[in-house]
């Protein structure tokens, strides 16, 4: 398995603080995602970086900022909480190089909810 | 705009043989992806296909048409923890993958 973990692993909070979720990896992976499961939705895209300090936004992104400042760590920051985020946040890594290499694997995941 | 339809449930008996069908309509394709997630755990890759046709790992073969915009994963053999969702995935012409929402497959005994 992939040496992905992700920080907290369970979190609630109340609407309109800020939160910071982790996501770690011991794989040296070029390309880092964080998504958000909904019951009843795909895994959506909410932000995904392709370098240190290089970061673009996904389809769901309203909110949501994030930070790459090492090759190994992906902060996702929730800016000001809202019910709308309550969620499951995965993220994921992938690497260059073909198939196997471009393949996404996931972390365990964060179970956010905001009261 | 980018659609992924996967059965939202399906149900088969220990031992036996289903197939989960998975239908796209993207902008580009760069190969399609399937991943099995266990409740309350994250998805793990199953199997990858970018060209027509079968492709077989031990129990479990997915197969593609990209003519049709179609691909199915058939499982083999089932066993109580193939019990799971199965997500299908693309990924699009600009390498971002595209999700469906899952099926939740129920193994009965």
């Amino acid at each position: 398995d992939a040496g992905i973990t992700q920080s907290p692993r369970h979190k609630v909070t109340e609407t309109g603080t800020p939160v910071t979720l982790r996501c770690h990896q011991t794989e040296n992976h070029r390309y880092m995602y964080w998504y958000r499961q909904d019951p009843g939705h795909g895994l959506r895209l909410i932000h995904y970086s392709y370098g240190v300090k290089d970061t673009d936004k996904g389809e769901v992104s309203d909110g949501y900022s994030v930070s790459r400042s090492k090759t190994e760590d992906f902060l996702l920051t929730l800016e000001s909480a809202t019910s709308s985020q309550t969620s499951v946040y995965f993220c994921a890594i992938s690497d260059d190089g073909g198939p196997l290499q471009e393949t996404q694997y996931f972390g365990p995941g964060t179970r956010l909810l905001v009261l | 705009g980018q659609n992924i339809d996967q059965p939202t449930e399906m149900t088969a008996t220990e031992g036996a043989i289903v197939q989960i069908n998975c239908t796209y309509q993207t902008s580009g394709f760069n190969g399609l992806f399937w991943y099995q997630q266990h409740a309350g755990e994250a998805p793990t890759f199953l199997s990858y296909n970018v060209l027509d046709g079968l492709e077989e790992k031990g129990r479990f073969s997915s197969f593609l048409s990209r003519s049709k915009g179609y691909s199915y994963l058939l499982l083999k053999e089932l066993q109580m923890k193939d019990s799971a969702s199965y997500l299908c995935a693309v990924k699009d012409s600009n390498y971002q993958l595209i999700w469906g929402a899952g099926t939740k497959l129920i193994i009965k005994p």
